[in-house]
């Protein structure tokens, strides 16, 4: 079974600085994706940010780019220029490429992220 | 488009009481699921459907019923409601086809309080 790791809860950043959100996963699967949700309080999931595990290329949406190191299991969010209206929790999550009972999301536990004016 | 249709925002329940949760999507997708979200634990899969007449067990199962008769709709079913099912629920819709578009919509949530 897939498994996402997210060992900050909480994270802080002063508005129009850059933070760096972690994410680990582990998997035996060679192909598959990875996203990253954000919840803010109204709690809609918003997809901000999706990666195919063949593509070595990182994805990037604007301000949010991640950094994707498939040996390392590692996904990371980066957020540029943070605005207010990024303060979230945000989610990252696995999904695999294979179907017919296996596209659930796997989450990982979230990171708070607070934006300092 | 309405998306991913997600009803109620808000329910309190007594213990013991059923209720179902009901989600409608009208984006033609295969695959629909229910998650509960709890705080700390990120979200955790209940059940869920890969087409009409076809469901199975996610990693929370107990206490919950589900049934697909339609693609559009996947309502979820509390049989008989416990305090350990507060909790907040969303309802998800994506693609089945590993090719296709792979992003999962969600409804709006429910926020579940049993006493």
């Amino acid at each position: 079974a897939q498994t996402v790791t997210q060992s900050q809860p909480e994270m802080s950043v002063q508005e129009a600085e850059t933070v760096t959100l972690s994410c680990t996963y582990d998997t035996s699967e060679s192909d598959y994706y990875l996203f990253w949700y954000k919840q803010p309080p109204s709690r809609q999931m918003i997809l901000v940010i999706r990666q195919e595990a063949y593509k070595q290329q990182n994805a990037t949406e604007n301000r949010f780019s991640v950094n994707f190191q498939k040996a390392a299991k590692s996904f990371s969010l980066k957020i540029s220029d943070s605005q207010l209206g990024d303060a979230a929790m945000y989610f990252c999550a696995y999904r695999s490429r294979s179907n017919f009972g296996n596209e659930k999301l796997t989450f990982g536990t979230g990171t708070r992220l607070t934006i300092i004016p | 488009n309405a998306g991913v249709t997600q009803t109620p925002k808000f329910q309190v329940l007594k213990t013991g009481q059923s209720m179902t949760l009901q989600c409608a999507q009208d984006m033609n997708h295969e695959y629909m699921s229910w998650y509960r979200q709890d705080p700390g634990m990120g979200l955790r899969l209940i059940h869920y459907s890969v087409g009409a007449g076809i469901t199975d067990q996610g990693e929370v199962p107990n206490g919950y019923n589900v049934s697909r008769s339609t693609t559009e709709d996947f309502p979820l079913r509390l049989l008989s409601a416990a305090p350990s099912q507060t909790s907040v629920y969303f309802c998800a819709s994506s693609y089945s086809r590993a090719d296709s578009n792979t992003e999962a919509f969600f409804g709006q949530g429910t926020r579940l309080t049993v006493v």
